[in-house]
């Protein structure tokens, strides 16, 4: 299995700051990674696809980069609606398809 | 745009049989090259990817859960179908249905989820 790292687990941020959140695959996945975005109670929501493309709807403060096995999500300006846990996930058609462990994002 | 609804059995015993169905709106499932994944959530925990099925009836499925995972696609009733035999305490989770729009295994659309309780 292809095993996916985040970092960190958690943090804590104030509304305007820039976050990064780190993913790691345990061998090269290419440009097969995609970010969500989970609220309490609600399903996740796709955010970027293949590393670095933002899904229709997003706001262009989130964006993606990364190749082989670092990735990275950034979000430039902290919205208070941009508190919730962040996933990534490995695409690269090898299964089992696997998530990371989440990065819980929270208002400091 | 896509829309899915989960429906099933909110509490199932242990050894039975687990059986959701997903209700597509919006579109057809016949329509394009759609994928109907399931993917589940322990509360309080990440996301496991259980298994995708196109509308042909192929599937592929997550290696640790074959041996106990089937799904089907109903096309006259525009829905989809999990069903996880042989079920422990560790089944129990939100289980998403989800639509990938193409093979690549994204995740575009999801299901409002639907919580499962595996006990006697």
């Amino acid at each position: 299995d292809i095993q996916m790292t985040q970092s960190p687990s958690s943090l804590s941020a104030s509304v305007g700051d820039r976050v990064t959140i780190t993913c790691r695959a345990s061998q090269s996945i290419s440009s097969y990674l995609n970010w969500y975005q989970q609220k309490p109670g609600k399903a996740p929501k796709l955010l970027i696809y293949s590393a670095s493309n933002l899904q229709s709807g997003v706001p262009s403060r989130f964006s993606g980069s990364g190749f082989g096995t670092e990735f990275t999500l950034a979000i430039s300006s902290l919205q208070p609606e941009d508190f919730a846990t962040y996933y990534c996930q490995q695409s690269y058609n090898t299964l089992p398809i696997t998530f990371g462990q989440g990065t819980r994002l929270d208002i400091k | 745009q896509v829309q899915l609804q989960e429906s099933g059995p909110r509490l199932v015993k242990p050894s039975q049989t687990l059986s959701l169905t997903c209700n597509v709106s919006g579109d057809s499932i016949n329509s394009g090259s759609y994928y109907w994944s399931w993917i589940r959530q322990p509360a309080g925990k990440g996301l496991e990817w259980i298994g995708r099925i196109h509308k042909s009836g192929s599937t592929n499925y997550n290696p640790s859960l074959k041996s106990r995972v089937s799904m089907s696609v109903d096309t006259s009733k525009n829905q989809f179908s999990l069903n996880l035999i042989s079920v422990t305490a560790a089944d129990s989770a939100v289980y998403y249905c989800v639509c990938g729009v193409a093979w690549n295994y994204i995740f575009d659309f999801w299901g409002q989820g639907t919580l499962v309780i595996v006990s006697s």
